[in-house]
């Protein structure tokens, strides 16, 4: 089975704290992808990456970057963590297969920022 | 711009009834469609997908509709138990390396 795992499953920050968010896949997929999930807004998109040392703006980048050193790595970082930011995120890992096809999700981190 | 619409935020259901969530997408190019399930404090899991070349695809009590000239597709769930309360996301993906685009998401209430 696909194992996606992330750090933590709860995080209380204050407003301008640096924050990191790690995932880790077990099953060699090539992309991975971060999200958040707020009530009435569904998933949206952060970022993804589609390789090592590559990333790829999702439709809500404002405030967020990320780093993917080794494949089966994402991390996402809030440099200044703003109380906007609080939120379920949520990582996500797929195959290439000339798609992505389906995305497998880690259990979520929930983030609060006071 | 929303690609892939699920109009309905929320929807009771009684334990042992039919429950139908409703998806809707706009681009023409997707050709494989997802559903996937959310519960609180959990990551979405996958449920069951349909390619564009099929017009339904079932998996024990859950089964896909898709009606390409509408651009719509549904998720029956026969017969609904309280544990699939649940938020229930539609996702879309074309022939491209592009992320799945999801739904906001329709929350299924099954009531004992």
């Amino acid at each position: 089975d696909v194992k996606v795992t992330q750090s933590s499953r709860y995080l209380v920050k204050r407003t301008g704290e640096k924050v990191f968010l790690e995932c880790v896949q077990d099953m060699d997929h090539e992309n991975m992808f971060w999200y958040r999930q707020d009530p009435g807004l569904g998933l949206r998109l952060i970022y993804f990456s589609y390789d090592v040392k590559m990333k790829e703006k999702g439709d809500i980048p404002e405030g967020y970057s990320v780093s993917r050193e080794k494949k089966e790595r994402f991390s996402l970082i809030l440099e200044s963590a703003s109380t906007n930011q609080t939120s379920m995120y949520l990582c996500a890992s797929s195959l290439r297969q000339g798609r992505v096809g389906e995305q497998f999700f880690g259990p979520g981190t929930r983030l609060t920022v006071l | 711009d929303q690609q892939v619409k699920q109009n309905s935020p929320s929807l009771s259901v009684q334990e042992g009834r039919i429950s139908i969530l409703n998806c809707d997408y706009t681009n023409s190019m997707f050709d494989y469609f997802l559903w996937y399930k959310k519960y609180p404090a959990e990551g979405p899991t996958f449920l069951i997908s349909i390619s564009s070349i099929k017009d339904k695809n079932e998996d024990g009590r859950f089964t896909v509709f898709l009606n390409k000239s509408a651009k719509h597709l549904s998720l029956h769930i026969v017969p609904s138990q309280p544990g699939d309360s649940a938020v229930y996301f539609c996702a879309a993906s074309d022939p491209g390396n592009t992320p799945l685009v999801f739904g906001k998401g329709t929350r299924l209430s099954v009531i004992a």
